[in-house]
């Protein structure tokens, strides 16, 4: 069983298009994230999600909107794709966002813009 | 602010090898430390953790002691495996009260066991 799936494995589209990526755990966490790894393998955070509160907003454009429709979910929209936009992103889990509670990852979106 | 450094690579290794991949941090209070791994086409996996002062963190052959004094969480493996193939981040979590703390990475070590 799958502990944290995001959907889709790859996406491929063009600059200016609006796309979602989907997140859902069931291992029945209170908070999710998304991350952005880039092509140098650099991670870094960019929402945190607890009980469909938002908890972390790192900088980023607000092209990027989260939403939660439940503590089991948590989608990442994109309007206006840019080239910079390329980069896999990670949606992960923990149990209660406590400091010393391991994060669980899904096996990440590749989002590659021609 | 938070921070960790650790070493970049690409490393590459033969089976058997010994293997260390050194990690130091930077914090605020206590936080507790990660190695994470990351395995070719898949997303990152808890490798092994600690959350205090000279706790040591093992797993699959793998250890790393948190040592305050030093600020340092280094990764050693004393045989490693054509298995053990991927990238390797350091992180830390900086325990606060309240709130979700979020994990702050290294910038990952690409790891390639030659047999």
């Amino acid at each position: 069983d799958t502990a944290v799936s995001q959907t889709p494995k790859y996406l491929v589209t063009q600059m200016g298009n609006d796309k979602s990526i989907k997140c859902e755990q069931n291992l029945g966490h209170d908070t999710m994230y998304w991350y952005k790894q880039d092509s140098k393998k650099f991670l870094k955070i960019m929402f945190s999600y607890n009980n469909k509160e938002l908890i972390i907003n790192e900088t980023v454009p607000n092209r990027f909107s989260p939403k939660s429709p439940d503590k089991a979910h948590l989608n990442l929209h994109i309007n206006s794709l840019e080239l910079g936009d390329s980069a896999v992103y990670f949606c992960a889990s923990s149990q209660d966002g406590g400091g010393n509670q391991p994060q669980h990852f899904g096996d990440g979106t590749r989002l590659s813009i021609l | 602010g938070n921070s960790v450094t650790q070493m970049e690579g690409p490393v590459t290794l033969s089976e058997e090898a010994f293997l260390t991949i050194n990690c130091t941090y930077t914090a605020t209070g206590y936080p507790s430390l990660f190695w994470y791994v990351q395995y070719p086409g898949e997303g990152l996996q808890l490798l092994l953790k600690a959350t205090k002062a000279d706790d040591k963190g093992s797993n699959k052959g793998f250890e790393a002691t948190y040592r305050k004094e030093t600020t340092s969480f280094h990764l050693e493996k004393g045989s490693v495996q054509v298995s053990d193939s991927a990238v390797y981040f350091c992180a830390l979590s900086p325990t606060l009260q309240g709130g979700s703390e979020k994990l702050v990475f290294g910038k990952g070590m690409k790891l390639t066991v030659n047999p």
